[in-house]
């Protein structure tokens, strides 16, 4: 039982260049989301989607596309990377809106961008 | 809008003592609440859960936490600490009227001493 499953788990990319981050969860949930995680900062959303074929702008969405195709994979895309979008990124995904399901998380991708 | 304070960065305890980890929310209604736990390198694992009645609630790993609406808290306590429990710990608050989004704060590192 996979649950959440994030790849890659690490990358290093130059200024300008582009990626796509890859979440796959095997939960049958409708619910994704897309976190960045910061010293001192916490974890802010990205993005996320409620269903198959919907996404949705989170808390810091600049800079960065997603893309719920298929339901059980959430795509982060960057465009052009730039030195303030390193960090640790997170996918997440829910059963419900109802957040009394929790969120299982998956264990990240680290990207560094120089 | 929902916001979760945790105003304790960094906190060092040693192994066998108490733990009390504070949380403050600030929400219109009534909250879902969360604390999740992430150890180094890893994704973020949900300690406990509250949604209403009993205003102390049980979760896993000897953890506990007590919700109080007229100091708007939520508080993580654990009578001995393991040197397993350290990790950084985070504070979240969600609608609830069953809003999509988790809230987070900005977390608490925990050091556990000899």
């Amino acid at each position: 039982n996979a649950g959440v499953t994030q790849t890659p788990k690490f990358r290093v990319l130059k200024t300008g260049q582009s990626m796509t981050l890859l979440c796959a969860q095997d939960m049958n949930h409708e619910y994704m989301y897309w976190y960045r995680q910061d010293p001192g900062m916490g974890l802010r959303l990205i993005h996320y989607s409620v269903g198959e074929g919907t996404t949705a702008k989170g808390e810091v969405p600049d800079g960065y596309n997603v893309s719920r195709l298929k339901k059980q994979n959430f795509l982060l895309g960057l465009e052009s990377a730039a030195p303030s979008q390193t960090s640790v990124y997170f996918c997440a995904s829910s059963y419900s809106g109802r957040t009394n399901y929790g969120y299982t998380f998956g264990s990240g991708t680290r990207l560094t961008v120089v | 809008a929902q916001s979760v304070t945790q105003p304790d960065i960094h906190i060092t305890v040693s192994e066998g003592a108490s733990l009390e980890l504070r949380c403050n929310y600030s929400y219109g209604a009534t909250p879902y609440l969360f604390w999740y736990v992430q150890s180094p390198g890893q994704g973020l694992q949900l300690l406990l859960k509250y949604f209403s009645g009993d205003t102390l609630v049980q979760g896993i790993k000897g953890f506990e936490a007590e919700f109080k609406r007229s100091q708007s808290s939520f508080n993580l306590r654990k009578p001995s600490v393991h040197w397993s429990d350290a990790a950084e710990y985070f504070c979240a608050v969600a609608s609830y009227f069953g809003n999509e989004k988790l809230t987070f704060g900005t977390g608490t590192r925990l050091t556990i001493i000899p």
